[in-house]
């Protein structure tokens, strides 16, 4: 059972528009969202998290906002560059105590286009 | 601190052979964990450490799975009679407490097994 989704295997955007990537959540015990950066034979990158308590939290060029009621989250990057890339996961924590485990979501590739 | 180092890089195995991977987790970093991606999926909680102690094994991980931190320092996970199934990205990951699961994890670059 998926308890974190990322619908969306794909998505390619135009360098200095918006980025939206989506995630999608069953379980209500989730404490926290994050969101990781993944390079090909590299180990994923924290980017940013936010806490079940907030909708919304920016650092940067990255936003995340939340919406509980729809256990919907997105990533959005303005503007991309074509240096962002990558394999993006989104991530949850705290249905398990204090055991720090994330549940990860499939993965979704952005190409920025030049 | 030159961050979560992983070793090998690559493995490839012939199946039923048993190979060992290690983990140097950042120094200051109490949490050790491990988990497995395979192809097109995010990657999956095998097991963590708490210093030395192991205090959480997923169901992924089988008996012939195995893993330490002796003196919570590096880990190893071993892998016993290796099956083609077991052809994955192994990630290794570091925190301090549970901080990690609010402000990230320090992966590293993982090793990729390949059992033919």
């Amino acid at each position: 059972d998926q308890q974190v989704k990322q619908n969306s295997p794909s998505l390619s955007v135009q360098e200095g528009r918006i980025s939206i990537l989506n995630c999608d959540y069953t379980n209500s015990m989730f404490d926290y969202f994050l969101w990781y950066k993944k390079y090909p034979a590299e180990g994923p990158t924290f980017l940013i998290s936010i806490s079940s308590i907030k909708d919304k939290n920016e650092d940067g060029r990255f936003t995340v906002f939340l919406n509980k009621s729809a256990k919907h989250l997105s990533l959005h990057i303005v503007p991309s560059q074509p240096g962002d890339s990558a394999v993006y996961f989104c991530a949850a924590s705290g249905d398990s105590g204090n055991t720090g485990k994330l549940i990860f979501g499939q993965g979704t590739t952005l190409q920025v286009k030049p | 601190d030159t961050g979560v180092s992983q070793d090998p890089r690559h493995k490839i195995t012939k199946r039923g052979q048993n190979v060992t991977f290690r983990c140097d987790p950042i120094s200051e970093h109490n949490r050790l964990y491990w988990y497995r991606q395979t192809l097109g999926q995010g990657p999956e909680f095998l097991t963590y450490f708490q210093n030395e102690a192991q205090l959480e094994k997923s169901r992924l991980l089988s008996d012939r799975f195995s893993a330490e931190r002796p003196k919570g320092s590096f880990s190893t996970l071993e892998i016993q009679r290796t099956e083609q199934g077991d052809s994955a990205m192994y990630l290794c990951a570091s925190s301090f407490g549970e901080a990690g699961a609010i402000y990230g994890y320090t992966f590293g670059s993982g090793t990729r097994l390949t059992v033919v």
